[in-house]
């Protein structure tokens, strides 16, 4: 079993539309959870981070960790064409090993006009 | 600032070569990440460096891989002898210090063994 387990999709919704998009992971170490976005041909580039669990918004975007649960989501409202890429979510121990990031398989999103 | 450098961006070579991907990290920041990226795996860090230092080199598949990082603003992975398994996209990122800091992404090096 993978540490962090993510849909990787295709998941396809018109523009405007509330998109859900979420991982679980199995290691209760994990305190800090990031999202990171990846457009095609490019490298991922991060969009939100948070530690411990609750809500953290920015903009359009809101991220929630439930760490009893081991479930992350990410929340993009009003969701726009530019939103279409993929979104990797990543999570680490601590912040002395804050580096080594576990990385979710990846969610390929599409936002239709 | 430029962003995370890495050459070529493509490379097709045949099973057996000698691989070398490069990468020149942004100006300032001391920390360094191999990562490998493919559709079956996703995203997985091979090594990385603090201050040109090693720390963590587990995710390395095996002794076929190198990774070296002379000075501050150069680093190298290598590949010898190259097999069709390691045809992957592989992304070097850099961040500015230890501890938890954004990791910037290189645009990754797509690599095909044929």
């Amino acid at each position: 079993q993978k540490e962090v387990e993510q849909d990787p999709g295709p998941l396809s919704v018109p523009e405007g539309a509330i998109v859900s998009l979420n991982c679980t992971y199995s290691n209760s170490a994990f305190q800090y959870f990031m999202w990171y976005r990846q457009y095609s041909r490019k490298g991922p580039e991060l969009l939100m981070y948070t530690y411990s669990s609750g809500n953290k918004e920015d903009g359009r975007f809101t991220a929630q960790v439930d760490k009893s649960s081991k479930y992350i989501s990410l929340f993009i409202r009003d969701s726009q064409p530019s939103d279409s890429a993929t979104y990797l979510c990543a999570m680490t121990r601590s912040p002395q090993g804050a580096q080594k990031l576990v990385f979710g398989q990846g969610t390929r999103l599409t936002i239709n006009p | 600032d430029a962003g995370v450098i890495q050459s070529p961006r493509h490379e097709v070579t045949e099973m057996g070569q000698e691989v070398t991907l490069r990468c020149k990290p942004i100006s300032g920041h001391n920390s360094l990440f191999w990562y490998r990226q493919t559709m079956m795996r996703g995203l997985e860090l091979l090594i990385y460096f603090n201050n040109n230092v090693p720390i963590d080199d587990s995710g390395m598949p095996e002794d076929r891989f190198s990774a070296k990082m002379p000075n501050a603003s150069f680093s190298t992975l290598k590949i010898q002898p190259s097999e069709p398994r390691d045809s992957a996209v592989y992304f070097c990122a850099s961040s500015p210090r230890t501890g938890l800091e954004t990791q910037y992404f290189g645009p990754g090096t797509r690599l095909l063994v044929l």
